[in-house]
């Protein structure tokens, strides 16, 4: 079946630092990859999308690209602040039927520090 | 922008006793999912509805019921709460496209529902 794996954190940097977040996935076909956000006491939001390979999907200074051959969308900043501290979550797509429904990778905790 | 509105927002229960759920998304979308995530595991999709009137299991369907019977509402009941049904609930939702498919569009998530079970 369909997984994700995603590294572990928590992840702890200080402000301006390069951010990685590793995140492989197994499935049969073409999936759509997703990373999600959550910030402390809320809901998952959508960070960013790719829906086939090559695809490089970005959004507030975040990144991932789409590598069908290594079957990997890491996600990547360039610079973190403070307020990017927040639960990362890789997730891909690829069910029958209808609607959006997600596979989701454990989660990677992100600390940003002064 | 209320979005995704779920209630309640904690709840304990005790064993064998029952509950429902909540959810209220006021963007006229057609699907609409219930996750729990539980530490070292993510998110996974208990049941999930395509439509007013519709439902279908998810990965962990056992020892959960849902109802949509209007589009803008989707319900989780609880009939028998066990210790391991203690999670974090979380509903969500997106649009159709009209294509057909829409595995691509953006799903729009609840703030949870801490549930504990004792």
């Amino acid at each position: 079946g369909n997984s994700v794996t995603q590294m572990e954190g928590p992840v702890t940097l200080s402000e301006e630092a390069f951010l990685t977040i590793n995140c492989t996935y197994t499935a049969t076909g073409y999936p759509s990859l997703f990373w999600y956000v959550q910030y402390p006491g809320e809901g998952l939001q959508l960070l960013l999308k790719a829906t086939k390979a090559d695809d490089k999907g970005s959004n507030k200074g975040f990144e991932a690209t789409y590598r069908k051959e290594t079957t990997s969308f890491h996600l990547e900043k360039g610079s973190v602040q403070v307020s990017d501290s927040a639960v990362y979550f890789c997730a891909l797509n690829y069910l029958p039927g209808g609607g959006n429904k997600l596979t989701f990778g454990t989660g990677t905790q992100l600390k940003v520090e002064l | 922008n209320a979005g995704v509105t779920q209630t309640p927002k904690f709840r304990v229960l005790k064993t064998g006793q029952s509950m429902t759920l909540l959810c209220a998304q006021d963007m006229n979308h057609e699907y609409m999912y219930w996750y729990r995530q539980d530490p070292g595991m993510g998110l996974r999709l208990i049941h999930y509805s395509v439509g007013e009137g519709t439902t279908a299991k998810g990965e962990v369907p056992d020892g959960y019921n849902v109802s949509r019977l209007k589009k803008q509402n989707f319900l989780l009941g609880l009939e028998s709460a066990a210790p391991s049904q203690t999670s974090v609930y979380f509903c969500a939702s997106s649009y159709s496209t009209g294509r057909g498919g829409d595995r691509d569009t953006e799903a729009f998530f609840g703030q949870g529902t801490r549930l504990t079970v004792v």
